[in-house]
């Protein structure tokens, strides 16, 4: 059984650019979270989708968007980078509600 | 707003030796997950933890959870350096819309098992 599948594993930008990361959950799970991970603020969520619609939003500026598609497969899109958007971006997802989550290899983004 | 605090957050424990982490939250929840996290890379799932007095143990680790008190304990028996890693506990915090919730997690612990 597949894992969770996040492309790219790295990535270097510029600041002021912008980037997009995805991620395909376990087949069947229609939950896809996302969180970021930064040694000083540690892990913290950012969305949830759940059939093409957000669910819920962490405390991160409009900056941070996503999107989950038909196929439960989903994005997040980051503008404007910013030196401080350097961090492991992991996504996770589940099959329902009281499930237990599905972590990905995360995709580690850094900003120069 | 839910907290998660876990102590301590750095461990440095010989082999053979036992020891607990701890995980306090400041909300009722009813689900709380232990996860393992090896340097660069994902959070590998080790427990999920559903009712007051739930207790599950895989190997040398052992975790447990108590609502009232609202803390979760992970502990560590005969420890071998396999087992150094970092170990977050995450509560389940539900959100507004049905069916919505996401992870808060504590700190994490950076566990160091030496020879």
């Amino acid at each position: 059984k597949a894992g969770v599948t996040q492309t790219p594993r790295y990535l270097i930008k510029t600041r002021g650019q912008q980037v997009t990361l995805s991620c395909s959950p376990i087949s069947g799970h229609r939950s896809v979270s996302w969180y970021q991970q930064t040694p000083g603020q540690g892990l913290q969520f950012l969305f949830e989708y759940f059939s093409e619609t957000q669910r819920n939003k962490g405390n991160f500026p409009g900056r941070f968007s996503g999107r989950q598609f038909s196929n439960s497969r989903s994005e997040m899109n980051v503008s404007t980078l910013e030196l401080g958007d350097s961090a492991l971006y992991l996504c996770a997802s589940r099959p329902g509600r009281a499930d237990g989550y599905t972590f990905g290899s995360g995709t580690r983004l850094t900003v120069v | 707003e839910l907290k998660v605090e876990q102590n301590p957050l750095f461990l440095s424990m010989q082999e053979g030796k036992n020891y607990t982490i701890y995980c306090n939250y400041s909300t009722t929840s009813d689900r709380l997950y232990w996860y393992r996290q090896d340097p660069g890379k994902s959070l590998e799932s080790l427990f999920v933890l559903l009712s007051n007095g739930a207790v599950k143990q895989e190997g040398r680790l052992m975790a447990s959870l108590d609502t009232k008190a609202r803390l979760s304990t992970l502990h560590i028996t005969a420890a071998v350096h396999d087992l150094s890693a970092t170990y977050f506990c995450a509560v389940v915090r539900f959100g507004t819309q049905g069916g919505s919730e996401k992870l808060v997690f504590g700190k994490g612990t950076k566990l160091t098992v030496n020879p």
